[in-house]
């Protein structure tokens, strides 16, 4: 199977500790996107890398998030200090951008508790 | 900024009955229009997409049309079975601008659809 992966598929932390959260795209995909998906809402937007650079973060990702591509390749996502609100699915998802016929697939996600 | 509105749920319906979802959206131009599909325990999937006005998207028995006088990207399936049972996320994407656009999807709030035998 050669989709978009996702480790870990849970995670369920205490309040002020630090998570890290990697993707593995499809390979060749020059994009790659996080997002957040709290209960019973659409995920939301976070931040997009084209290759290894990242050229857009939500306002939504605050300073206790980062994110890194550093080989163009695998992604990280970074919660430094989290709190309760911080609970949701995270979703990774790549492309390939075909002169405006990009599709993303989705990973199955990483599902955060903050406790 | 963009934004789309799908109709409340949840949806239920029994096997074999018509199944319309309603997405309305709002957006600058004329952006990229998607259905995704949730199913029980598994990560979100591409149902369909339309790039441009009046196109049809369509896959496994589901159709949507880019309207852009309504603005609307209703989804319809003529006899649902149970196995469609999931949570449906309409989304858009920006309108495509040379190189420097891209992909960033901005989602409804889905709908859940039940299918009973």
């Amino acid at each position: 199977d050669t989709g978009v992966s996702q480790d870990p598929r849970h995670k369920i932390t205490k309040r002020g500790q630090n998570v890290t959260f990697r993707c593995d795209p499809i390979s060749e995909h020059n994009r790659l996107y996080w997002y957040r998906q709290t209960l019973g809402q659409g995920p939301e937007f976070l931040t997009y890398f084209q290759n290894e650079a990242q050229l857009e973060k939500s306002r939504l990702l605050s300073d206790r998030f980062s994110a890194e591509r550093p080989k163009g390749s695998f992604s990280t996502l970074e919660i430094q200090r989290t709190e309760q609100g911080d609970s949701a699915m995270y979703l990774c998802a790549s492309s390939f951008d075909t002169s405006g016929q990009e599709t993303q697939y989705f990973g199955p996600g990483t599902r955060l508790l903050v406790l | 900024g963009d934004s789309v509105t799908q109709m409340e749920g949840p949806v239920t319906l029994s096997e074999e009955a018509f199944l319309t979802i309603n997405c309305t959206y709002t957006a600058t131009g004329y952006p990229s229009l998607f259905w995704y599909v949730q199913y029980p325990g598994e990560g979100l999937q591409l149902l369909l997409k339309a790039t441009k006005a009046d196109d049809k998207g369509s896959n496994k028995g589901f159709e949507a049309t880019y309207r852009k006088e309504t603005t609307s990207f209703h989804l319809e399936k003529g006899s649902v079975q149970v196995s469609d049972s999931a949570v449906y996320f309409c989304a858009l994407s920006p309108p495509h601008a040379g190189g420097t656009s891209y992909g960033k999807l901005t989602f409804g709030q889905g709908t859940i659809l039940t299918v009973h035998p």
